[in-house]
């Protein structure tokens, strides 16, 4: 079935620790995005994608990089994650312009 | 780049009461425009479309180009309703991101 998968889905963590959220879709997208959004506010795009090997920073300065090696997959990386890290992070993806963006059930990330 | 606004954080209305969450955009041309609806542990998901001219569980929205606006009025909220509500241009091609308005939180009281 054609959907979008974000995995975990909850994650606790300790700082200092590397971690890597995984996002693919099965729909052949070309556009994807991550967001950052505490429970309730705005969603901050940190980082999206248009296509293999591109990779363009949001409006959110994030200390999270991404990479895009094929277009179903696009993981989200922090190095050393801290407390501030804490928050949900969404995956979305897009196919022709003008067009609805879709998105996967979101990884909850707690940093203690 | 195409932008929208949401300049209502949260909203709380009775339940059987008229709703409208507001949406103001900035761009020229031909506007086409989303709401996205994010119920409670439930994925962001799209609500309706300015261009489909549809009628998504009650939830209408008018494109009125001489306020740029498209509001989402609904005209007897449901508890059901309460959720956060997005407002967002429709995705772009080419190396255009994807910017959402700030969300508006409806609460519908019983």
């Amino acid at each position: 079935e054609a959907d979008i998968y974000q995995t975990p889905r909850y994650l606790v963590i300790g700082t200092g620790k590397k971690i890597t959220l995984e996002c693919s879709q099965t729909m052949g997208h070309d556009k994807m995005y991550w967001y950052q959004q505490d429970p309730g506010m705005e969603l901050h795009l940190i980082h999206y994608s248009y296509g293999v090997n591109s990779t363009e920073k949001g409006d959110l300065s994030s200390e999270s990089t991404v990479s895009r090696i094929r277009t179903e997959h696009f993981p989200l990386t922090l190095e050393s994650a801290r407390p501030s890290h804490t928050s949900q992070y969404l995956c979305a993806s897009s196919g022709a312009p003008a067009t609805e963006a879709f998105f996967g059930q979101g990884t909850r990330l707690t940093v203690v | 780049a195409q932008r929208v606004t949401q300049p209502e954080k949260l909203l709380s209305v009775f339940k059987g009461a008229p709703v409208e969450l507001k949406c103001n955009y900035s761009y020229s041309g031909s506007p086409e425009l989303f709401w996205y609806v994010q119920y409670s542990r439930q994925r962001l998901q799209l609500l309706l479309r300015h261009i489909s001219r549809e009628s998504i569980k009650g939830f209408t929205a008018d494109l009125n180009k001489g306020e740029t606006s498209f509001h989402l009025k609904k005209p007897f909220a449901q508890e059901e309703d309460s959720a956060m509500y997005y407002c967002a241009p429709p995705t772009q091609g080419g190396s255009e991101k994807l910017v959402f308005g700030k969300g508006t939180k409806l609460t519908v009281n019983p």
